[in-house]
């Protein structure tokens, strides 16, 4: 079975400043994704980052980077020059892609992201 | 336009009482889910559909009965409303079964009295 562990409930970080935020997984699929959401204080999931387990390099989307260690398991999203619109919580995700069954998104417990002036 | 749009986006209702979720999504996607979000932020899935057809049926109480009139749309039925529903519902579309993101709608905010 996956799982997903985010062992951070809460972070703070100053405005303009980097934060990474972690994420570890267990799976023993060896084709799986990596997905990061954002869900502000209005309750909407936002996609943010996806990477997948082939993938050579760390993906990156804007301020948005996925620091990818394939062999501890682990797929931290690190946010550079935080902004007060940042602060919310962010769920890391994983999606096996075993074909013949039905894939799905296990989620984490979230972390709560606080940006400070 | 919105791509995944949900309805309604509160419901407040007592015990007992039986209430629907509709989702439609415009985006063209074969599969359909819905997530259940509970107080703690957690999310879970609980029923997946792929082109009308169930594909994920996770540990829901079957009070709980999603309907796909078409690959458009995914409704969910709640019967015998349980103070332990109250909680927040998410519907989600993607292209295929497997390695597209989600796309989620905004949510529905079911609080059972």
């Amino acid at each position: 079975a996956q799982k997903i562990t985010q062992t951070q409930p809460g972070m703070f970080v100053q405005e303009k400043e980097a934060v990474t935020l972690d994420c570890t997984y267990d799976t023993s699929d060896q084709s799986y994704g990596l997905f990061w959401y954002k869900q502000p204080s209005s309750g909407e999931m936002i996609f943010l980052i996806y990477q997948g387990s082939y993938d050579e390099q760390n993906a990156t989307e804007g301020r948005y980077s996925l620091n990818f260690q394939k062999a501890r398991k682990s797929a931290n999203l690190v946010i550079s020059a935080s902004q007060l619109g940042d602060s919310a919580m962010y769920f890391c995700a994983m999606r096996d892609f075993n074909t013949g069954t039905a894939s799905k998104l296990t989620f984490g417990t979230g972390t709560r992201l606080q940006v400070t002036l | 336009d919105t791509a995944v749009s949900q309805t309604p986006k509160y419901l407040v209702t007592q015990m007992g009482n039986d209430k629907s979720i509709k989702c439609e999504q415009n985006l063209g996607h074969d599969t359909m889910y819905w997530y259940k979000q509970d107080s703690k932020k957690f999310l879970k899935i609980m029923f997946s559909y792929n082109n009308k057809e169930l594909i994920i049926n996770e540990t829901v109480p079957n009070r709980f009965s999603p309907k796909s009139p078409d690959k458009a749309h995914l409704n969910l039925h709640i019967n015998s409303l349980e103070l332990g529903d109250s909680a927040v519902y998410f519907c989600a579309s993607s292209p295929d079964r497997g390695r597209e993101k989600l796309f989620f709608g905004s949510g529905t905010q079911l609080s059972v009295l």
